[in-house]
This record gives C-alpha cells, sequence and structure tokens, in this order.
C-alpha cells in the first residue's frame, strides 16, 4: 500500500498569511494526488486533483504542485473560512490512501 | 445539483451487521462509479469500498474485505454497503462518494460525498 504522510500535522497561521502544507507519498505516484478540505461535521471536500488541477468552483488562492513522491498544497493569502484540516490522497492505486491530515488553525 | 444521502446508521453490538444506503440524485447513477469512506471519531479518512457503474467490479479495503459487501441498485439509484461481523474499530461516520468517471474505471477520485452516517459498534 502507499503510504501518504504530511507535514506539519498542525498548523497555526492568520488571516492573510500564505501556508503550505506538504504530502509525502512511500513511492512515486507521478502526479496522481489529490486535496480534500473538511470543516468540522462536515463532509470533505475536493479541492484539488492531479497535483495541480483546481476543481471547479474552489477559489484561485488554493494551489497544488509537485510529483513523483513530494506535493505541496499552498493557500496564498488565508481567509477566515480556511481554517481547517486538509486530507491528501493518493489516486495512483487501489487501496486509495490519505494523508493523516493537517489541521490549520487561527493564531 | 447533485445530492447523496446516507442513511442505516446507528449502535450495533460487536458481531452484529447493519446494512447502510446511500440514495443518489441530482446525475445519472448508472454511469458512475461509488465509494465509501469512513471517518473514524477524531480519526483521518479510510476509504472503504468502490463499485464500478455497472457493479461489474468492486474494491475493498484489507480492514473490510470478507466481512463487507458493496453492491448497488441502479434502478433505484441506491448505493449500499452491507457491514457482518462488525467491530469496535468499525465505529465511525461513513460517507457516499461519488466517483467523477463514467462509465468505465474509475478515477480513484471523491468529487460529491453525502453528509455521513454514523456507525457505533458497542456492547
Amino acid at each position: 500500500d502507499i503510504q501518504l504522510t504530511q507535514s506539519p500535522s498542525f498548523l497555526s497561521a492568520s488571516v492573510g498569511d500564505r501556508v503550505t502544507i506538504t504530502c509525502r507519498a512511500s513511492q512515486g505516484i507521478s502526479s496522481y494526488l489529490a486535496w480534500y478540505q473538511q470543516k468540522p461535521g462536515k463532509a470533505p471536500k475536493l479541492l484539488i486533483y492531479a497535483a495541480s488541477t483546481l476543481q471547479s468552483g474552489v477559489p484561485s488562492r488554493f494551489s497544488g504542485s509537485g510529483s513523483g513522491t513530494e506535493f505541496t498544497l499552498t493557500i496564498s493569502s488565508l481567509q477566515p473560512e480556511d481554517f481547517a484540516t486538509y486530507y491528501c490522497q493518493q489516486l495512483n492505486s487501489y487501496p486509495i490512501t490519505f494523508g493523516q491530515g493537517t489541521r490549520l488553525e487561527i493564531k | 445539483q447533485v445530492q447523496l444521502v446516507e442513511s442505516g446508521g446507528g449502535v450495533v453490538q460487536p458481531g452484529g451487521s447493519l446494512r447502510l444506503s446511500c440514495a443518489a440524485s441530482g446525475f445519472t447513477f448508472s454511469s458512475y462509479g461509488m465509494h465509501w469512506v469512513r471517518q473514524a471519531p477524531g480519526k483521518g479518512l479510510e476509504w472503504v469500498a468502490f463499485i464500478r457503474y455497472d457493479g461489474s467490479n468492486k474494491y475493498y479495503a484489507d480492514s473490510v474485505k470478507g466481512r463487507f459487501t458493496i453492491s448497488r441498485d441502479n434502478s433505484k439509484n441506491t448505493l449500499y454497503l452491507q457491514m457482518n461481523s462488525l467491530r469496535a474499530e468499525d465505529t465511525a461516520v461513513y460517507y457516499c462518494a461519488k466517483d467523477p468517471c463514467s462509465s468505465g474505471g474509475s478515477c480513484y477520485l471523491f468529487d460529491y460525498w453525502g453528509q455521513g452516517t454514523l456507525v457505533t459498534v458497542s456492547s
């Protein structure tokens, strides 16, 4: 199974900050990676797929990059509604696996 | 608009069974693969199972293989998850999720999610 490790697990930031979350895969997965946002008590929401393609309706302050084993999710200017938990997920093969999550909180 | 509504969750004793349902609307259900994903309380996301648009292929996580069965009724626009031999570690919110790839394989992706249904396995 492909293991995904996110860093950091917890991030404290302020509105307007630029933040970056990293996801490392245990083996190369080309660009087969997605990012989700989850708010408390809600279902996850797809933000980015194929490492860098923004899902329809997602604000352009979100961006993704990377290939192979290292990927990043960047939020260029944090908004109050962005404080949530973020998960990466590999699309390379079954079983589908997720990172452990990064909780983004207001400083 | 796409809607996925799960039902069937509840409290069940270890070793018991439960069947979850997911009613789909707002898209051509019979053209898309579907998944179940779960989340234990306070924990991360775990993919559980996938079924192809026509039910011909199914995949399972090792943690549920042999105990859970995913199925679908395209005439009723409904996805199911039959859960047998339940264990305490199966306690979670179970989400159904739509795969964006149609009439073919899986994109291994979840573009729409339901609101989830809570399954609690406890004596």
